[in-house]
């Protein structure tokens, strides 16, 4: 099974602040990777699929980066509606999600 | 526009069945390359993927809970369905349905398992 690592796990930040959410995955996943935002008491919601691909009507500031095993999601200017959980999600080889960086205003 | 949402008993005890229904508009699970997937999450914690069933009815399943999962689809009803048996205290969680790789999610349901 592919593991899904994210760090941190509890990340305080400013409004505007550029912000950096990690996930590594244990094996190679190529770029079959996507991006969650889970608001309090919301289902998740897609932000990036594919590594770096925006979801239709996510705003620019959000993007994706990375391959094989290192990946990153990046927030260009932190605004308050952003705080939320984001989670990683894997599906080279089965589905596993990431166990979630909790995003909160500083 | 893709919708999607959950029914499901709210409550049941430990050793039954759980029978979920993903009611869905907006695709077709007839149509080439779709997919549901069933997603939970407990309390607090993460998201553990379930089952995806495909437009060819090819289905595939969490290994560490295989043996007590069971997905299905209606297309003629836009529905799709999962059954876990034997649920446990610990399966207590909201359960959400998907859309293709995850694409779109429904609101999602809360089951409850207590004696």
């Amino acid at each position: 099974d592919i593991q899904m690592t994210q760090s941190p796990s509890l990340l305080s930040a400013s409004v505007g602040d550029r912000v950096t959410l990690s996930c590594k995955a244990s094996q190679n996943i190529y770029k079959y990777l996507n991006w969650y935002q889970q608001k309090l008491g919301e289902a998740p919601k897609l932000l990036i699929y594919y590594t770096n691909s925006l979801q239709t009507g996510i705003p620019s500031r959000f993007s994706g980066s990375g391959s094989g095993t290192d990946f990153t999601l990046t927030i260009s200017s932190l605004q308050p509606e952003d705080v939320a959980t984001y989670y990683c999600y894997q599906y080279n080889s089965g589905y596993t999600f990431g166990a979630g960086t909790k995003l909160e205003l500083k | 526009q893709v919708t999607l949402k959950e029914s499901g008993p709210g409550i049941l005890q430990p050793s039954q069945t759980l029978s979920l229904t993903c009611s869905f508009s907006g695709f077709s699970l007839s149509t080439y390359g779709m997919c549901v997937g069933w997603i939970r999450q407990s309390s607090g914690k993460g998201l553990e993927w379930l089952a995806n069933i495909w437009w060819n009815d090819d289905k595939y399943y969490n290994p560490s809970l295989k043996n007590r999962l069971t997905i299905s689809k209606d297309t003629s009803n836009n529905q799709a369905f999962l059954k876990i048996t034997n649920m446990d205290t610990a399966d207590t969680a909201t359960y959400y349905c998907a859309y293709n790789n995850f694409d779109y999610w429904g609101q999602g349901v809360m089951v409850t398992v207590s004696s």
